[in-house]
């Protein structure tokens, strides 16, 4: 199907476990995004890439890696999770320079007990 | 520092009553502000921008830059707007293309 899909969109892991979160769009968006949103906090930014092999920090990256080997994959991987990981996490993807409209992924909720 | 602040967690409503969500932003130079809406076990989407002044599902959401607001306004609610409401602003510095989200507003419109 087109568009912006994440995988698993539920897991359950325990702390000091890897897990890695899926994200595929078949846009070719140059621009993608991984977001937690919590509960008093609204969405914030973990990562973002702008480009294949270009990916920097946002607001909340301490304890996630990134990569970006294929514009239409973006992997989130939690290397050791902690249980102040558990959240919903979005990715999201524009094209545009940048500048457009963000398109985001049915979300992946993540337990960490 | 660039922010946005949505000041009501909750805005509960009847069916048929007027609407407003407040947003307010910090931001010195000229803003490209959103409103996104997730509905329940949905993904967020874009339910307008303000460059657009395009009214969507009977929202709309009116610029103004003396208040640093862009409050989402609808003249009669109804049941289906309930949903988890975001404002957002363009991010300028740093992370190109990014928004920066304001914590959020859970309207609920009862019948």
């Amino acid at each position: 199907d087109a568009g912006i899909t994440q995988s698993p969109r539920y897991k359950i892991t325990e702390t000091g476990r890897q897990v890695t979160l899926m994200c595929h769009q078949t846009w070719s968006h140059s621009y993608m995004f991984w977001y937690r949103q919590d509960l008093g906090h609204g969405l914030r930014l973990i990562y973002y890439s702008a480009a294949a092999d270009i990916t920097d920090k946002g607001e909340v990256p301490d304890g996630y890696v990134v990569s970006r080997s294929k514009t239409e994959n973006f992997p989130l991987t939690l290397e050791s999770a902690t249980r102040s990981q558990t959240s919903v996490y979005f990715c999201a993807s524009t094209g545009t320079g940048g500048i457009g409209e963000l398109f985001f992924g049915e979300g992946s909720r993540l337990t960490v007990l | 520092a660039q922010r946005v602040t949505q000041p009501e967690k909750l805005l509960s409503v009847f069916k048929g009553a007027p609407v407003e969500l407040k947003c307010n932003y910090s931001y010195s130079g000229s803003p490209e502000l959103f409103w996104y809406v997730q509905y329940s076990r949905q993904r967020l989407q874009l339910l307008l921008r303000h460059i657009s002044r395009e009214s969507i599902k009977g929202f709309t959401a009116d610029l103004n830059k003396g208040e640093t607001s862009f409050h989402l306004k609808k003249p009669f609610a109804q049941e289906e707007d309930s949903a988890m409401y975001y404002c957002a602003l363009r991010n300028y510095g740093g992370s190109q293309g990014n928004l920066i989200f304001g914590k959020g507003t859970k309207l609920s419109v009862k019948p």
